[in-house]
């Protein structure tokens, strides 16, 4: 059974980094097809992507975000982190991570979600 | 905006189909994936590659894509199938979400 889950600060500052822990069990990202990445949804709004890491270290980003984004992955630990710099009011929402369907452009397993508030 | 358009709203009977269309000059060369989210809840994948279905999704969700147009289908709605569904694909170095479509059941 695949399971994952977010964790991280509820509330980060404007300009702070935000960095997001995403510990999963299931699976092992030394795995051969594995990927793991970050889905983010502003309240009221759209799933938006940002970030998509696959067992052979190959990363791939939001061009939006590119700049921004960082995701990193340690397989002995099982988990992998998201940090995201330059933090401003409009990245408020809910950051999942999720487990990418091995040889498929899908997503087939989701974490709860955590709820980042960016706020003075 | 986004690059998949959907409606924003879908509105059915219980019982009857509801559709759900995804558009995007040329979708049809690329797979699309179709998610289920209820309110307070994480999405749930209710199709992918077009038209496989998950285990434990109903037989009622299907999906088709060609041309610019790709579609879910839910037959037999019922009212615990209201929700927000998002289509989303993936073209080789990024992904994209369609904006959502809210079906309500009326």
């Amino acid at each position: 059974q695949i399971t994952l889950k977010e964790s991280g600060p509820t509330l980060v500052k404007p300009t702070q980094t935000l960095t997001l822990t995403c510990t999963f069990s299931g699976f092992s990202l030394n795995t051969s097809g594995m990927g793991v990445g970050w889905i983010r949804q502003p309240p009221g709004k759209a799933l938006e992507w940002l970030t998509l890491l696959y067992w052979n270290d190959d990363k791939y980003y939001s061009p939006s975000l590119k700049s921004r984004l960082t995701i990193t992955k340690d397989t002995s630990k099982n988990l992998m982190v998201l940090t995201m710099t330059h933090m401003d009011p409009v990245d408020t929402g809910t950051y999942y991570c999720a487990h990418r369907t091995p040889y498929s452009g899908s997503w087939r397993y989701w974490g709860q979600g955590t709820q980042i508030t960016v706020a003075s | 905006s986004y690059v998949l358009t959907q409606p924003p709203s879908v509105s059915v009977a219980p019982g009857q189909t509801a559709t759900i269309t995804c558009e995007r000059n040329n979708i049809g060369s690329h797979s699309v994936h179709w998610y289920q989210q209820k309110p307070g809840q994480a999405p749930v994948l209710v199709v992918y590659d077009d038209g496989a279905r998950p285990s434990g999704i109903p037989e009622r969700f299907s999906g088709s894509n060609s041309g610019n147009t790709a579609t879910l289908t839910i037959s037999r709605v019922e009212v615990g199938d209201e929700a927000d569904y998002y289509c989303q694909v993936w073209d080789y170095i990024s992904d994209e979400f369609g904006g959502g479509t809210k079906l309500t059941v009326l």
